[in-house]
């Protein structure tokens, strides 16, 4: 089974910091890594699929890039709105699916 | 509006069985493979099992394997996942997600909650 490694567990940041969440994956997954955000008592939303589209919607200051193993996501100016947990999703072995960790992002 | 509600969540006892149903609307079910994802209390998501569009094919999470049934009545517009001999680690919120584009969940219901306890 392909395993992420999501880092960093959690993130304290100010408003307008720029905020970066990496996964890593335990083999090459070319760019089949998706991206979404998980605020309290919702359910997950998709912010970038493919690793670095961004989902119809989702501001610009979110993104992604990466491939093979290692891939990056980016907010480029933190906002209040932005409090959540984040997790990558590779799907590079259909029909199954992994999910990272999660990363719980704060505002300091 | 594509809306997707899961119900059939509630309290059962280690060994017991629980049926969750998703209901969807606003988009032809019929067209979409489904998915079941599920989230302990406090942890991360876990993905449990799939269904594709016309139900022919399924997919299990070796955590899951041989317990649980996923399975779709397309007139119905309606997903299912049958649990049984359920164990505390099977307790989490479960949620239905449809699969868009190539292979990312664009649409989640809200959750159901499955507590397995005595």
């Amino acid at each position: 089974d392909i395993q992420m490694t999501q880092s960093p567990s959690s993130l304290s940041a100010s408003v307008g910091d720029r905020v970066t969440i990496t996964c890593q994956a335990s083999q090459d997954i070319s760019n089949y890594l998706n991206w979404y955000q998980q605020k309290p008592g919702k359910a997950p939303k998709l912010l970038i699929y493919d690793a670095s589209n961004l989902e119809t919607g989702v501001p610009s200051r979110f993104s992604g890039s990466g491939s093979g193993t290692d891939f990056t996501f980016t907010i480029s100016s933190l906002q209040p709105e932005d409090i959540a947990t984040y997790y990558c999703q590779q799907y590079d072995n259909l029909p199954s699916y992994t999910f990272g960790q999660g990363t719980k992002l704060e505002i300091k | 509006e594509v809306q997707l509600v899961e119900s059939g969540g509630g309290l059962v006892q280690p060994g017991g069985s629980l049926r969750l149903s998703c209901a969807a609307s606003g988009f032809t079910f019929s067209s979409y493979a489904m998915h079941w994802v599920r989230q302990a209390p406090g942890k991360g998501l876990e993905y449990v099992s799939a269904i594709s569009s016309n139900g022919g094919s399924t997919y299990y999470a070796n955590s899951v394997k041989g317990r649980f049934t996923i399975s779709r009545d397309n007139s119905k517009n309606t997903l299912y996942l049958q649990m049984g001999s359920l164990r505390a680690e099977d307790m989490a919120v479960y949620y239905c997600a449809r699969v868009g584009g190539y292979a990312f969940f664009d649409y989640w219901g809200q959750g159901t909650l499955v507590t397995v306890s005595s």
